[in-house]
């Protein structure tokens, strides 16, 4: 059983639309992250959620906007999409007392 | 800030052959490392860690790495290499105090051949 879930896995949308990535995570961890992923420049970190009631910017946070609808979920939308946002995304998970983070399988975005 | 730099985007290497990629970091503070292994089509999981302790830390499927903090680097190590080694290999490193922030190197490429 998968401990982080995302959908979709796959999308292809169009340049201006809204779209809204989903995460699920039944480990029980307050912290969760979504990052993006580009060839050649690794994984960098877009927003951030240490609880329900904090959010947080990361490195790249222009362009998108995220909800932490309950412990067990956070959202990433793109509120109007553009062809530099095609990336592998990928939400984790994190205890507050340990170092290691949990991945889900990722989300594979193209932006036309 | 923090930052991570893995110096080769690919290495190709033959099976049964050892392998070692490269990890530098910079920080001011003292640091978390971790190596995450990307096979494809799947996400990352934690191949080892060091947090404290002995600067050799071994992970899983055979894996160890070294901390050598005079050098700044957390080198990933395998005496014999497997196809099934073949995947995206990253390096990342928080800040001790930083609530599990990670930032990651740009991946190496492990490709083993026949």
């Amino acid at each position: 059983d998968a401990d982080v879930t995302q959908t979709p896995r796959n999308r292809i949308t169009k340049t201006g639309k809204r779209i809204m990535l989903e995460c699920s995570q039944t480990k029980g961890h307050d912290r969760m992250y979504w990052y993006r992923q580009d060839p050649g420049l690794g994984l960098r970190l877009i927003y951030y959620s240490f609880d329900v009631k904090d959010i947080n910017k990361g490195e790249i946070s222009d362009g998108y906007s995220v909800s932490r609808q309950a412990q067990a979920k956070f959202s990433l939308s793109l509120e109007s999409a553009i062809p530099n946002q095609t990336a592998l995304y990928f939400c984790a998970t994190s205890d507050r007392d340990r170092d290691e983070q949990f991945f889900g399988p990722g989300t594979r975005l193209t932006v036309l | 800030a923090q930052s991570v730099t893995q110096l080769d985007s690919q290495v190709p290497v033959f099976e049964e052959a050892p392998v070692e990629l490269r990890c530098n970091y910079s920080s001011s503070v003292s640091v978390y490392l971790f190596w995450y292994v990307q096979y494809p089509n799947q996400g990352l999981q934690l191949l080892l860690k060091y947090l404290s302790g002995s600067t050799l830390v071994k992970g899983i499927n055979g894996f160890e790495a070294e901390f050598n903090k005079s050098q700044t680097s957390f080198h990933l190590r395998k005496p014999s290499v497997h196809i099934s080694d073949t995947a995206e290999y990253f390096c990342a490193v928080t800040k001790s105090n930083a609530g599990n922030m990670l930032t990651f190197g740009g991946g190496t490429r492990l490709m083993v051949k026949p």
